[in-house]
C-alpha cells in the first residue's frame, strides 16, 4: 500500500516562474493538506482541499493555489516565484474526521 | 501570539538511554497534540498523538504526557536507538474531527551516541 507521494522531489526555478507541484494521496484518504517548511523550521499550513475544494487557508498570499481531482490527488501552484519560496514543499493525506496526517518525502523547490 | 514552541533545540544522548523531548504551547483552545519525527531528507513521520482529555498515551517505545495546567508536552523515548536520531516536531490543533491545520514548533534535533 503506497504512502503519500509527491513529484517531482526536485525542482529549480527561476524568480517570476511559475511551478506546480503533484500529490498522490495515501489510498483511503479524501483530504489533502500542503505544508511549506523553510531549512531547519517546522512546517507552515498552506491549505487543505476535500471533495474537490479549498476547506482551510494558512497564511499564504494568492499566489498559491491549488487544485484537488476527482480521484483525492492534488496539486499545489506558485506563481510569479520569489527566492523566499525556496523551501521543502509538503503534502500530507488524512480521512477527514480524527486522524492523523500522513505525510510525504516532500518536493524541494529552489528559486534561483 | 499562539505558538507552539520547544524547551530545547537539540538533544545529545548515549544508545541505550532513555530521551525526553519538551515542548510548550501556549493556545489553551487546542485539544490535539501530535509528535512527529523527522529525518534528513524524509518528510514527517507520524510517532504518536494525544487528545486533550487525556494526560497520557503510551506506544511502542515512546509515551507522550500532556499537562493542560502549565500547557506542557513531552515526549519520552526509551532505550533510544540510532535509528531514533531524527528531527522530532510538536505540533498542535484545534478542533481535530475537520481542521488540518497543525501549528508547528521549531523542532528538537536528536543525536544517538552510539
Amino acid at each position: 500500500d503506497a504512502g503519500v507521494t509527491q513529484s517531482p522531489t526536485h525542482l529549480i526555478k527561476t524568480r517570476g516562474q511559475q511551478v506546480t507541484l503533484r500529490c498522490s494521496p495515501k489510498s483511503g484518504h479524501d483530504t489533502v493538506s500542503w505544508y511549506q517548511q523553510a531549512l531547519g523550521q517546522g512546517p507552515q499550513f498552506i491549505f487543505q482541499y476535500y471533495e474537490e475544494e479549498e476547506r482551510q487557508r494558512g497564511n499564504f498570499p494568492d499566489r498559491f493555489s491549488g487544485h484537488q481531482f476527482p480521484n483525492y490527488s492534488s496539486e499545489l501552484n506558485v506563481n510569479a516565484l520569489l527566492l523566499g519560496d525556496s523551501a521543502l514543499y509538503l503534502c500530507a493525506s488524512s480521512p477527514l474526521h480524527n486522524s492523523p496526517l500522513h505525510f510525504g518525502n516532500g518536493t524541494r523547490l529552489t528559486v534561483t | 501570539g499562539e505558538s507552539v514552541g520547544l524547551h530545547l533545540p537539540t538533544l545529545s544522548v548515549q544508545e541505550g538511554d532513555n530521551s525526553i523531548i519538551n515542548c510548550a504551547y501556549s493556545n489553551s483552545a487546542s485539544d490535539y497534540f501530535i509528535w512527529y519525527k523527522q529525518e534528513s531528507g524524509k518528510g514527517p513521520q507520524f510517532i504518536i498523538d494525544i487528545r486533550s482529555n487525556m494526560d497520557k498515551r503510551q506506544g511502542q517505545r515512546v509515551t507522550v504526557l500532556l499537562n493542560k495546567t502549565v500547557k506542557h508536552l513531552s515526549l519520552q523515548i526509551a532505550a533510544t536507538q540510532p535509528g531514533d536520531s531524527a528531527v522530532y516536531f510538536c505540533a498542535e490543533n484545534m478542533d481535530a474531527g475537520n481542521n488540518r491545520k497543525l501549528i508547528w514548533g521549531l523542532g528538537t534535533s536528536l543525536a544517538v551516541n552510539p
